[in-house]
């Protein structure tokens, strides 16, 4: 089984910067991903982690530590419509499903 | 682009209803996915399927069914509504691939769903 935890909620103001933490427990890991959600949209994929390191995809990045079974995803310059809610998602070695944290709503304000 | 289209984006039911959530993808994916998603709890697999007539249950199965008659299509069926199952319903496809492992989830705008 898997245990993902990331914050409930987050603020944050326009143009800094927002570091959104998830940390998981799982049996077998085969990779982490990061889904952004506006409200009443269905989710759709920022970012995939399968090594440690930090990927980056303009302004947003996505860091991986397995060894501490700890993700983080780093928006930068931040902007009104990235108010929404980001879910991070482990997918296990054995079958190919994913298993979704609780998600993080982060509101951005001028 | 990847489309998966839910063919309800609002269902009203009443309690003891059969519900039949319908799910399709045009993009040639092998496998679809039945998830929930409440306040608090994020989103939970409720079925999955590889290929056609082929399904496994995920973490939260009961009181659902699914069926997969055809690759493009993915059904997710309530025997029997209950309060307790008014949800968002998302439905979800992915490729397999020699790399499949990074082959992210592509979702439908969801059905939200209430039950009477």
């Amino acid at each position: 089984g898997q245990n993902i935890d990331q914050p409930t909620e987050m603020t944050a103001t326009e143009g800094a910067i927002v570091q959104i933490n998830c940390t998981y427990q799982t049996s077998g890991f085969n990779g982490l991903f990061w889904y952004q959600q506006h409200a009443g949209e269905a989710p759709t994929f920022l970012s995939y982690n399968v090594l440690d390191g930090l990927e980056e995809k303009g302004r947003f990045s996505s860091f991986l530590s397995r060894s501490k079974g700890y993700s983080y995803l780093l928006l930068k310059e931040l902007q009104m419509k990235d108010s929404a809610s980001y879910l991070c998602a482990v997918r296990e070695t054995a079958g190919n499903m994913l298993t979704f944290g609780g998600g993080t709503r982060l509101m951005v304000k001028p | 682009d990847v489309k998966v289209t839910q063919s309800s984006r609002y269902l009203v039911k009443r309690t003891g209803e059969k519900v039949f959530l319908e799910c399709v993808q045009d993009m040639d994916h092998e496998n679809m996915f039945w998830y929930r998603q409440d306040p608090g709890l994020g989103l939970r697999l409720i079925y999955f399927s590889y290929d056609v007539k082929m399904k496994e249950k995920g973490d939260i199965p009961e009181g659902y069914s699914v069926s997969r008659e055809k690759k493009e299509r993915f059904s997710l069926i309530l025997e029997s509504a209950s309060t307790n199952q008014t949800s968002m319903y998302l439905c979800a496809s992915s490729l397999v691939s020699g790399d499949a492992y990074n082959s992210p989830l592509h979702f439908g705008n969801g059905t939200r769903l209430t039950v009477t």
